[in-house]
């Protein structure tokens, strides 16, 4: 079946660091991928989507593309803020069309 | 529209109780979801309606858990007979009928004393 694999966390940074967060999937088909945000104490937040091969999807600094040979699509940001400690999930929507399929999560700690 | 409402935010009950959650999507989202979270992982799919249809529903999900959706807009989830295993955050979301990624809500979280 469909699957996401995250890189596990913590990840611990500076402020200023360069933050890359790993995501691989496997599915059938064409996946919409997804990345999405929990800060402490709060809901999940769409962070960035990406619907085909190729396509990137950015907000807020955050930017990932979506990658068909590797299938993967890694979260980058080039100059993290202490803001941006929070959960990151990454998250596929395959064939089901429905149901989101999660990754476990990765702990992002940002210190000043 | 403020986006996807849950209440309450908080529920402390007591092991064997019943309680009963409420979701209030975005209004034009015609699909809404549940989902269940514990502290450390992703989600956990429960349910999911397209408008006041369940189309599915998680084969983890015990017969004391039901959602309905009466009116194809707000949604409720009960739990029957509650455990100190159903202590979780309670997620709610909605989506719009075209692919497109959920919204999701605050979240209800639930502590079974």
């Amino acid at each position: 079946g469909d699957s996401v694999t995250q890189m596990e966390g913590p990840v611990t940074l500076s402020e200023e660091a360069f933050l890359t967060i790993n995501c691989t999937y496997t599915a059938t088909g064409y996946p919409s991928l997804f990345w999405y945000v929990q800060y402490p104490g709060e809901g999940l937040q769409l962070l960035l989507k990406a619907t085909k091969a190729d396509d990137k999807g950015s907000n807020k600094g955050f930017e990932a593309t979506y990658r068909k040979e590797t299938t993967s699509f890694h979260l980058e940001k080039g100059s993290v803020q202490v803001s941006d400690s929070a959960v990151y999930f990454c998250a596929l929507l395959g064939g089901s069309n429905y149901q989101l399929i999660w990754g476990a999560g990765t702990k992002l700690i940002i210190k000043p | 529209d403020t986006g996807v409402s849950q209440n309450p935010r908080h529920k402390i009950t007591k092991r064997g109780q019943n309680v009963t959650f409420r979701c209030d999507p975005i209004s034009e989202h015609n699909r809404l979801y549940w989902y269940r979270q514990t502290l450390g992982q992703g989600p956990e799919f429960l349910t999911y309606f397209q408008n006041e249809a369940q189309l599915e529903k998680s084969r983890l999900l015990s017969d004391r858990f039901s959602a309905e959706r009466p009116k194809g807009s707000f949604s409720t989830l009960e739990i029957q007979r509650t455990e100190q295993g159903d202590s979780a955050m309670y997620l709610c979301a909605s989506s719009p009928p075209s692919e497109g990624g959920y919204t999701f809500g605050s979240g209800t979280r639930l502590t079974v004393v």
